[in-house]
């Protein structure tokens, strides 16, 4: 069974680093053309993608918050991690995590539940 | 803005059938495979249609997908109350080497 399971802190203040830590379980970073990307969804709002790394390491960003997200994997403890850094309250929102299973048919079969992150002082 | 357009909201009667568009260009949907995910109140998106038009097994033929050229459609037929929900398409987009999702439609059963 696939799961995905998202974690971070529920608060951070304005200007702080996020720290978002995705653990996985049912399949393996090392496989080949398996991804896992990181997605949000602002408090109404819709669904918008962040970033996603690929079996080989490769890495890929939104153009509009490439200055501030680094994607990594640790694939013994199968975790992926985002930081977000200068954390603004526009960046309040439910992050994803989602198993993309071949990353040329762009597809994400499994979502974590998600985790809720309020920015503010 | 989205990179992929879709309508806000639909809305149909219990049994009836809803087409939901997504459209896009050549650099998304004119050249790759598009998804579509369902999202319910208070919950994470959920796969209902990979590669323009497979359906995971767990989903239910009332669904259906299709693609031209630059356009993709979502299809859901004998429309239910629990089918209320956001729908988003997805894609992958070669110039900005990015995903991209659509900005949701809303489908409400009458």
């Amino acid at each position: 069974q696939v799961t995905l399971r998202e974690s971070a802190p529920a608060l951070v203040k304005p200007t702080e680093t996020l720290t978002l830590t995705c653990a996985f379980s049912g399949f393996s970073l090392n496989t080949t053309k398996m991804c896992v990307s990181w997605i949000r969804q602002p408090p109404g709002k819709a669904l918008e993608w962040l970033a996603r790394i690929d079996w080989d390491d490769d890495k890929y960003y939104s153009p509009s918050l490439r200055t501030r997200l680094t994607i990594s994997k640790n694939t013994s403890k199968n975790q992926v991690v985002l930081t977000m850094t200068n954390m603004d309250p526009l960046d309040t929102a439910t992050y994803f995590c989602a198993r993309m299973p071949n990353m040329i048919r762009g597809y994400m079969d499994v979502w974590g539940k998600g985790t809720t992150v309020t920015v503010s002082s | 803005q989205s990179v992929l357009t879709q309508p806000p909201s639909v809305s149909a009667a219990p049994g009836q059938k809803v087409t939901i568009s997504c459209s896009g260009s050549s650099s998304n949907i004119g050249s790759m495979s598009v998804s579509w995910y369902q999202q319910l109140p208070g919950t994470a998106p959920k796969l209902l249609i990979y590669d323009n038009n497979k359906r995971p097994s767990e989903i239910p033929d009332r669904f259906s997908g299709s693609k031209s050229r630059t356009s993709a459609s979502l299809v859901i037929t004998g429309l239910q109350p629990g089918d209320e929900a956001d729908y988003y398409c997805g894609t992958w987009d070669s110039t900005l080497s990015a995903h991209v999702f659509g900005a949701g439609t809303q489908v409400t059963v009458l």
